[in-house]
């Protein structure tokens, strides 16, 4: 089954406690993004990636990083969570071929919960 | 860089009813207007998108017509069920890297 995986689901941390969102697609798709979705902001991109060693920020980049050392994975690492990070987070894959659009397949999302 | 605004932020239906969600875009560039439904607890989930080129698409119950010229374009959707209860997500982009989401609209289909 074609899918985007995201781990975990949930996930409770205190302050400053690295912690890793690992993200992984079976699509082959070039194209993987992080959004983070808050209530009455809609989804907003952290990073996106549109190929593998090729990572560029979004609208909220900060306090993020990311990854893409192999096509199927782009994990998303918090080096130093605060509160204000508190969200749910969705991964999501694509095709890309230069100009054109395609849709996203987003994963399940991780709620994830700073204290 | 693109806006996207969508109303209404909530609907409430009944079942057998038309549904409707408008969303306006700010780029004229924009080309690409996909538009996703999230279901509780999952992720969005495209069920329809629209090219700059065609000016209505139709699947099934549901359609989305564009208008270039006045940069809105609308899901319908039509004989709505209670699994279409939903929250609703429109977006525009230019090229995959710069997609971007309107806020959402919380669709409820009373029985």
């Amino acid at each position: 089954e074609a899918q985007v995986t995201q781990n975990p689901r949930y996930l409770i941390t205190v302050t400053g406690k690295k912690l890793t969102v690992t993200c992984s697609q079976n699509m082959n798709h070039e194209y993987m993004s992080w959004y983070r979705q808050d209530p009455g902001l809609g989804l907003r991109q952290i990073y996106y990636s549109m190929n593998v060693e090729v990572t560029d920020k979004g609208d909220v980049p900060e306090g993020y990083k990311v990854s893409r050392k192999e096509k199927r994975n782009f994990p998303l690492i918090l080096e130093s969570p605060s509160p204000n990070q508190t969200s749910l987070y969705f991964c999501a894959s694509s095709l890309y071929r230069g100009s054109a659009n395609y849709g996203y397949t987003f994963g399940s999302g991780t709620r994830l919960t700073v204290v | 860089g693109e806006n996207v605004e969508q109303h209404p932020s909530t609907l409430s239906v009944q079942e057998g009813d038309s549904a409707v969600i408008k969303c306006t875009y700010s780029d004229s560039a924009s080309n690409y207007f996909p538009w996703y439904k999230q279901e509780l607890g999952k992720g969005p989930q495209l069920i329809i998108d629209i090219r700059s080129n065609v000016g209505e698409k139709k699947d099934q119950r549901i359609a989305v017509t564009l208008n270039k010229t006045a940069k809105h374009f609308s899901l319908h959707i039509t004989e709505t069920q209670p699994e279409d209860s939903a929250v609703y997500f429109c977006a525009a982009s230019i090229s995959n890297n710069d997609m971007r989401f309107g806020a959402g609209t919380r669709l409820t289909v009373k029985p």
